[in-house]
């Protein structure tokens, strides 16, 4: 079955604090993407990466981390020194199994709060 | 400017009224998808189109129809089928291809009074 779990409804951490956002999936596809978008207030989800299934090396961008592990069917986020603009509601997807389908299967998301 | 566009950003209707969502890029891009989201969940997919005059059905499609006669616009009709249609709907768009990602327009609040 094809499922996303983002385990954590909400977090508050202090301005500067490392926070770390957790993604765990299942799927039966051997290839596959993964995904993470950002919800700030406005509403509009904004992307922010897409990761394959081959590749599980960290991903870095900036402020933000990724780490992939296959072993644990895990792609977890991670926020360095935080700030108040990330507060939001992230997101973790995957798309659906088999072929032809384009659907996005989405967490429920995690609310971060970053408190100044 | 390249984008989406969701209008009305706010909309209020009376129970039993059917209301017409729109949603129109200039991006180029062949998808595009309507989702639901409900408070504390994440998104469901309503409807999506991958090409002109072509559409499928996602999780949620009861009371919900839409249309795809231009490459740039796909409207959703919120029934009065729907049950429980209060909620904030977000439309997105992407190039072909199973595993791109999907971007999104800015939403529309639908509150059924």
């Amino acid at each position: 079955a094809q499922k996303v779990t983002q385990a954590q409804t909400e977090i508050s951490v202090v301005e500067k604090e490392d926070v770390t956002l957790d993604c765990v999936y299942e799927t039966r596809d051997t290839t596959y993407y993964l995904f993470w978008y950002k919800q700030p207030p406005s509403g509009e989800l904004v992307f922010l990466i897409r990761r394959n299934s081959f590749d599980e090396q960290n991903e870095i961008s900036g402020r933000y981390s990724w780490n992939f592990q296959k072993s644990t069917s895990s792609f977890n986020f991670t926020i360095t020194a935080s700030q108040v603009v990330d507060s939001a509601v992230y997101f973790c997807a995957l798309p659906y199994s088999g072929a032809g389908s384009y659907q996005l299967t989405f967490g429920k998301g995690t609310k971060l709060s970053v408190i100044p | 400017d390249g984008g989406i566009t969701q209008s009305p950003k706010y909309l209020f209707r009376k129970e039993g009224q059917n209301v017409t969502l729109s949603c129109e890029q200039n991006l180029n891009h062949d998808a595009m998808y309507w989702y639901r989201q409900d408070p504390g969940q994440g998104l469901r997919l309503i409807y999506y189109s991958q090409i002109v005059n072509d559409f499928q059905k996602g999780d949620i499609a009861e009371g919900y129809s839409v249309s795809r006669e231009k490459k740039e616009s796909f409207p959703l009709t919120v029934t009065s089928a729907q049950k429980n249609p209060t909620a904030f709907y977000l439309c997105a768009t992407g190039t072909s291809g199973r595993y791109n990602e999907q971007f999104f327009g800015p939403g529309t609040r639908l509150t059924v009074l």
